[in-house]
């Protein structure tokens, strides 16, 4: 596609579920990054992927959050046993180099 | 531990004014610093990415300056257009590609 695109842009969900969520990056773009922006706060790294080489988690907050890449393409980020205070969006980026091209985000609200 | 701070946090301005955005980083060792816009419920369009080595870089009417011993950024915007109202980012690049974000100054370009 022409950017990048995430799924679901909005997800509602109980807490104590768990959520998957989608990104698509830029065809050829090696480099695919997951942010979380809550309320009021900047935006704060998750993960960071990069070829095939293995990813940099340094950033996920609990061991409640995992992500994978497959095939170097479509990348998911699961979070389970959710909290209300995982509420936020979750953006996705890919690069090839060092511009990031960013996704609409998925608004994530944990009732 | 980096830290990137945006002053002011909120700008109002009418058409037609020059100003300038003010970003601030507490470790000078970065890679690069970049410029983003965000629009309500969009994600992240990068405008402006400065190398450590440089001092400025331009785009249409905007210009954004860096000088890396002092640990600041400014994005100047010429002539400001309602269109301008956005929030504007600052991320600086501390290497192996994590961006650290400011919190971002919300500008509302009045007609």
């Amino acid at each position: 596609g022409a950017g990048v695109s995430q799924s679901p842009s909005n997800k509602v969900t109980e807490k104590g579920k768990d959520v998957e969520l989608r990104c698509d990056p830029i065809s050829g773009h090696t480099a695919l990054y997951w942010y979380r922006q809550s309320l009021g706060q900047g935006l704060e790294f998750l993960i960071y992927f990069q070829g095939n080489s293995a990813p940099d988690k340094s950033g996920l907050p609990s061991d409640r959050f995992s992500a994978e890449r497959t095939g170097g393409s479509v990348s998911t980020l699961t979070i389970q046993r959710t909290q209300q205070e995982d509420s936020a969006v979750y953006l996705c980026a890919s690069s090839l180099r060092e511009k990031l091209f960013f996704g609409s985000g998925t608004q994530l609200s944990v009732l | 531990k980096q830290e990137v701070t945006q002053i002011p946090a909120a700008l109002s301005v009418p058409e037609g004014e020059n100003l300038v955005l003010n970003c601030s980083f507490t470790d000078s060792a970065i890679y690069n610093l970049q410029w983003f816009r965000q629009d309500p419920g969009k994600g992240l369009t990068s405008l402006l990415l400065i190398q450590s080595s440089q001092r400025e870089q331009t785009s249409g009417r905007l210009n954004a300056s860096l000088d890396k011993s002092s640990g600041r950024s400014t994005l100047y915007i010429a002539a400001s257009q309602p269109g301008d109202s956005a929030t504007y980012l600052c991320a600086v690049n501390t290497g192996f590609q994590k961006l650290v974000f400011g919190t971002g100054t919300r500008l509302l370009v009045s007609p």
